[in-house]
């Protein structure tokens, strides 16, 4: 029973393609994130969102686009793929209560490489 | 937005020897400091957190200190094993460190 679940676990496609990676999570919260871990394992947010809203945009290029069809459910889609979005996308979600935050659980990973 | 600063980016130790992991971070509002585990290939776990009202927090091997002065916090690893090998995370709430990649050797 997997607390945070993304697909796909890998993604090799082609420079260029449009790609989605979809993430659940069946915990209740109500913020989710998406993180993207380069070569140097920096983990670095790339969106939050809060209730299906959106709360945080770093500085991402517009071909990223994440999409929160409800709170259980945040999803990335990328446009035109570059061989720079090689890396790992992680999805994460936790609970915040006021200004009472808590820990991220994070889904396994999605292993994006584009050749 | 908020910065976090973690070092060393690696740290190698013997068996049994202590670990010391540092970070300092810039918002002042800033109340909640997990520090999270990755083993090769697997997502980030918590492995404690302190809150900026606890000066200090332990469980069993693991300790954590927050000086909110200093906008500084740490963490320490006593009796450190093998498993421990790990890269390890601080974060302010969402922002995250750069990562100490530990090495315990046998």
């Amino acid at each position: 029973d997997t607390a945070v679940s993304q697909t796909p676990k890998y993604l090799v496609t082609q420079m260029g393609n449009d790609k989605s990676i979809k993430c659940e999570q069946n915990l209740g919260h109500d913020t989710m994130y998406w993180y993207k871990q380069d070569s140097k394992k920096f983990l670095k947010i790339m969106f939050s969102y809060n209730n299906k809203e959106l709360i945080i945009n770093e500085t991402v290029p517009n071909r990223f686009s994440p999409k929160s069809p409800d709170k259980a459910h945040l999803n990335l889609h990328i446009n035109s793929l570059e061989l720079g979005d090689s890396a790992v996308y992680f999805c994460a979600s936790s609970q915040v209560w006021g200004a009472r935050n808590t820990e991220a659980f994070f889904g396994q990973g999605t292993r994006l490489t584009v050749v | 937005g908020e910065n976090v600063e973690q070092h060393p980016s690696t740290l190698s130790v013997q068996e049994g020897d202590s670990a010391v992991i540092k970070c300092t971070y810039s918002d002042s509002a800033s109340n909640y400091f997990p520090w999270y585990k990755q083993e090769l290939g697997k997502r980030p776990q918590l492995i404690i957190d302190i809150r900026s009202n606890v000066g200090e927090k332990k469980d069993q091997r693991i300790a954590v200190t927050l000086n909110k002065t200093a906008k500084h916090f740490s963490l320490h690893i006593t009796e450190t094993q093998p498993e421990d090998s790990a890269v390890y995370f601080c974060a302010a709430w969402r922002t995250f460190g750069s990562g100490t990649q530990l090495t315990v050797l046998p």
